[in-house]
Order: structure tokens, then C-alpha cells, then sequence
């Protein structure tokens, strides 16, 4: 079983909708869940992070991170073209070293 | 908004030779790292660095690599013999603090082993 599973899509929803992106692990000691949009051959972006279980928003983006179930998620509501990009999952262990990312899911929206 | 940057942008070289790549972590941050994303691969850990050693790095940073910081701002990855396997994007990532997972990376270098 891999460390991280992301669907690596591409997810092509129309403008306006909303967006369930999501991740499993199976690493019980992460304790730091992000998310980065990455787009085409360019550096990660760090949208959201979030520590321990729980949810996070902010503006349109909320993260919810579940660790019962080993599984994250973003939300992007009122979805823009703009939103066009790879999105990866990446978390931590406390006081860890190191991130460990998911494979990205590619997004597209379309106008 | 400060930012990581990294210099240079793509590079093209020769198998066998040796490669610098540099970067200008964010200013008050104490923990600089190097990832690799292999074009439609994961992007992957390579090092971590802190207080002037490393603190991790992972199966793939061998005996070709080292990193250094030769001064109070740039932090520096070589390659010394470069393989055809090598060609990748590299990111130059840094955080403030220990028991965060806010880590900020650059935009990358190319590189590119013919």
C-alpha cells in the first residue's frame, strides 16, 4: 500500500461547480495535512494546512482532514478557470523532516 | 511577499558533468530542503538542512550529491557526475520552524542531463 493515494484525475467540472478533491494515507503518525496547486512546470503553491483532524476555510478553499478514516480533502467552491492546475496532497509527521506528497490531481475548468 | 528563489531556471548539460544549483531561501527561515519531481512523477524528498548540516535525506541523495550554504543566504545543491536519471525539476523549499508543516518552495531548475 502506497503512503499516500491520490486520484490523479484529470477532474474536468464547469465553471461555478464545486470541487471535492481528496487523498488517503496510511501512515497513522502524520500529523501535518497541506495542499499545493502546482502549475504546468512550476513550483508548488501552498494553499492550505492544516494540523491534527478537522476543518479549515478559507475564501473558497476548505480543507477537512478526517484522521479516523486516513483521508483528506479540499473543497474549491464557485470553481474559476483559473483553478486549472495540479493539486497535491502532502503531509508530515510532528516534528518530521520531510513531506510526503500524493501523486496531484489535475483539475480543469472549464468556461 | 517573500518567497524562495532559484537560479538557474533550466539548465542543459552533459552526462558526467558537475551541476550547482542555487537558492535564496526566505530570509528569517532555518530549515531549507531539496525536492525533485521527475517530469509526471511525485515530487520527492531529497534533503533536509539545518544549523549548517543535514538533518535527513533520503535514498536518493547519494554520494553524487552534497548541499552546502556558503553564505548567510543561499543554499546550494551539487551534482557531482550527472546521469541521463538525474533530469528532473529540482525545488528549493524552506520554513521557519521545527513541528510545521508549512514548508515554502521555490519555483524550480530544470535540469536537463543529455
Amino acid at each position: 500500500q502506497k503512503e499516500v493515494e491520490q486520484d490523479p484525475g484529470p477532474l474536468s467540472v464547469p465553471e461555478g461547480a464545486i470541487v471535492s478533491l481528496n487523498c488517503t494515507y496510511s501512515n497513522s503518525a502524520f500529523q501535518y495535512f497541506m495542499w499545493y496547486r502546482q502549475y504546468s512546470r512550476k513550483g508548488p503553491e501552498l494553499l492550505m494546512y492544516t494540523y491534527s483532524s478537522g476543518n479549515k476555510e478559507d475564501g473558497r478553499f476548505t480543507a477537512q482532514v478526517d484522521k479516523s478514516s486516513k483521508y483528506i480533502s479540499l473543497f474549491i467552491r464557485d470553481s474559476q478557470p483559473s483553478d486549472s492546475a495540479t493539486y497535491l496532497c502532502a503531509m508530515a509527521q510532528e516534528y518530521g523532516n520531510k513531506l510526503v506528497f500524493g501523486a496531484g490531481t489535475i483539475l480543469r475548468v472549464k468556461s | 511577499e517573500p518567497e524562495v528563489t532559484q537560479t538557474p531556471s533550466h539548465q542543459v548539460t552533459q552526462m558526467g558533468q558537475e551541476v550547482i544549483l542555487r537558492c535564496v531561501p526566505i530570509s528569517n527561515h532555518l530549515y531549507f530542503y531539496w525536492y525533485r519531481q521527475i517530469l509526471g512523477q511525485k515530487v520527492e524528498f531529497l534533503v533536509s538542512f539545518y544549523n549548517n548540516e543535514i538533518s535527513e535525506k533520503s535514498e536518493i541523495f547519494d554520494d553524487q550529491f552534497s548541499v552546502e550554504r556558503p553564505d548567510g543566504s543561499n543554499f546550494t545543491l551539487k551534482i557531482r557526475s550527472t546521469k541521463l536519471e538525474d533530469s528532473a525539476m529540482y525545488f528549493c523549499a524552506s520554513k521557519i520552524r521545527p513541528g510545521t508543516g508549512e514548508l515554502f518552495f521555490g519555483e524550480g531548475s530544470r535540469l536537463t542531463v543529455l
